[in-house]
C-alpha cells in the first residue's frame, strides 16, 4: 500500500539551531513530492516541491528539502530556526500517474525555544 | 488576492444535524478537493472535483455528498452529522497541470456535540 510516513511526531529546537525533518514514502515509482507549513489556526502553505531534477530543492523561508530515491525520503532542513518556524509541516506525496491526489503524512509538530 | 474562501469558518452541529460547508476559489483552477484533519492523521481526502462538472470519490468519504456548482465553488454537505465527523475541513484548488501545488483556504473547524 502507498502510504507517506513522517516518523517525529514533535521536535523541538532551539532558536538559531539547525533543523531536519524527516519524511519517507513508499509508492511503486518516484512521486511528485511537497513539503507544506501549517500556522496555528491557518491553512497550509507550500513550502517546496520536488517533481525531477537537481535532488536539491529550495524553498521558501529558508527551507530546503533533499530527495533520496536509495532511502525513498525526502528530508526538510534549515539551517537556523526562527521563532516564527513553530508551526505542523506536513509532507505529501502524488503519484507520478495520477496527481490529483496528495497522500499527506501525519505532521511533525516543530516548537522552538529561545 | 482571497484565494481559497471558506465559510463558515466554526460550526458546532448536534447530531443528526444536516449543514453544507462552502468553498469558492478566484484563481481560475480546475481542480478542488476536500481534506479533514485530525490530530495525528494529517489531512484525508474526502471527495475532489478535477475539473467542472465532476466529483470522485477520495479516502474517507462517507457520510458526506459533495457539489462543484461552478468552476468557483465546491461544496460538502453533511447530511446527518456525526460526532465522529468533528473535524477540522479543509478545502484546495489546484490549476489542473500536473506540476502544479495545491492552495488551501484556512479551515473550517465543526464540532458535531
Amino acid at each position: 500500500a502507498q502510504s507517506v510516513t513522517q516518523p517525529d511526531i514533535h521536535i523541538t529546537v532551539s532558536e538559531g539551531a539547525s533543523l531536519e525533518l524527516r519524511c519517507n514514502y513508499s509508492y511503486g515509482a518516484t512521486p511528485y513530492l511537497f513539503w507544506y507549513v501549517q500556522s496555528p489556526g491557518q491553512g497550509l502553505q507550500l513550502l517546496l516541491k520536488y517533481f525531477s531534477g537537481d535532488t536539491l530543492v529550495q524553498g521558501i523561508k529558508g527551507f530546503e528539502a533533499e530527495f533520496k530515491r536509495s532511502q525513498s525520503s525526502f528530508n526538510l532542513r534549515k539551517p537556523s530556526v526562527h521563532w516564527s518556524d513553530a508551526a505542523e509541516y506536513f509532507c505529501a506525496v502524488a503519484p507520478s500517474s495520477n496527481d490529483y491526489k496528495l497522500s499527506f503524512g501525519a505532521g511533525t509538530t516543530v516548537t522552538v525555544r529561545a | 488576492n482571497a484565494g481559497v474562501t471558506q465559510t463558515p469558518k466554526f460550526q458546532v452541529l448536534k447530531t443528526g444535524q444536516s449543514m453544507t460547508l462552502q468553498c469558492a476559489q478566484d484563481m481560475n483552477h480546475n481542480s478542488m478537493y476536500w481534506y479533514r484533519q485530525d490530530p495525528g492523521m494529517g489531512l484525508r481526502l474526502i471527495y475532489y472535483s478535477a475539473s467542472e462538472g465532476t466529483t470522485d470519490k477520495g479516502e474517507v468519504p462517507n457520510g458526506y455528498n459533495v457539489s462543484r456548482l461552478n468552476k468557483r465553488e465546491f461544496s460538502l454537505r453533511l447530511e446527518s452529522a456525526a460526532p465522529s465527523q468533528t473535524s477540522v475541513y479543509f478545502c484546495a484548488s489546484r490549476i489542473g497541470q500536473v506540476r502544479q501545488p495545491q492552495h488551501f483556504g484556512d479551515g473550517t473547524r465543526l464540532s458535531i456535540l
